[in-house]
């Protein structure tokens, strides 16, 4: 079985704290993603990376950068975090190709105090 | 840019009751798409894809260029498809979702 292991299920952090969420990977997909879930608004892709040190923008990057120095490994990182970044934070990956399928993490939910 | 849009947030039948969860989505390409799945407390997993023409517990989904649509229907609600339905698009690397629908199979 695939595994994507999120290192936090849940974080409390406090308004301008430096904050990183982990995610692992253990079946050498190319393709990782990272997802916030809000209500009503569904996942929104913030970055997506292809292959080690690449990285692409999604939908909603402002607020976060990513890192992926290797390939299991995919780190989100909220330089100063922010009220409006309390959200569940998922993270995917998936082997190259169209017919892939994404394989997700259990999520990780972050309030900002 | 890729769109997928699901107009409803929630949807509530009775069990037996037919249903439909509806998906429309925006790409100039040639598409592919697919259905995830979360039930309560659990992670989010693919339902089905179009490409496999495949029925995954009793679901479907048809692919209609001309509509730009990708509905996943069902003839017979069960009490256990109550879960959060998300529609999603991918094109070479990137993957978008749509908002979710929120399916309740009342008894």
């Amino acid at each position: 079985d695939v595994k994507v292991t999120q290192s936090s299920r849940y974080l409390v952090k406090r308004t301008g704290e430096k904050v990183f969420l982990e995610c692992v990977q253990d079946m050498d997909h190319e393709n990782m993603f990272w997802y916030r879930q809000d209500p009503g608004l569904g996942l929104r892709l913030i970055y997506f990376s292809y292959d080690v040190k690449m990285k692409e923008k999604g939908d909603i990057p402002e607020g976060y950068s990513v890192s992926r120095e290797k390939k299991e490994r995919f780190s989100l990182i909220l330089e100063s975090a922010s009220t409006n970044q309390t959200s569940m934070y998922l993270c995917a990956s998936i082997l190259g190709g169209l017919t892939g399928e994404l394989f997700f993490g259990e999520g990780s939910r972050l309030t900002v105090l | 840019a890729q769109r997928v849009t699901q107009p409803e947030k929630l949807l509530s039948v009775f069990k037996g009751a037919p249903v439909e969860l509806k998906c429309n989505y925006s790409y100039s390409g040639s598409p592919e798409l697919f259905w995830y799945v979360q039930y309560s407390r659990q992670r989010l997993q693919l339902l089905l894809r179009h490409i496999s023409r495949e029925s995954i517990k009793g679901f479907t989904a048809d692919l209609n260029k001309g509509e730009t649509s990708f509905h996943l229907k069902k003839p017979f609600a069960q009490e256990e498809d109550s879960a959060m339905y998300y529609c999603a698009l991918l094109n070479n690397n990137d993957m978008r979702f749509g908002a979710g629908t929120r399916l309740t199979v009342k008894p």
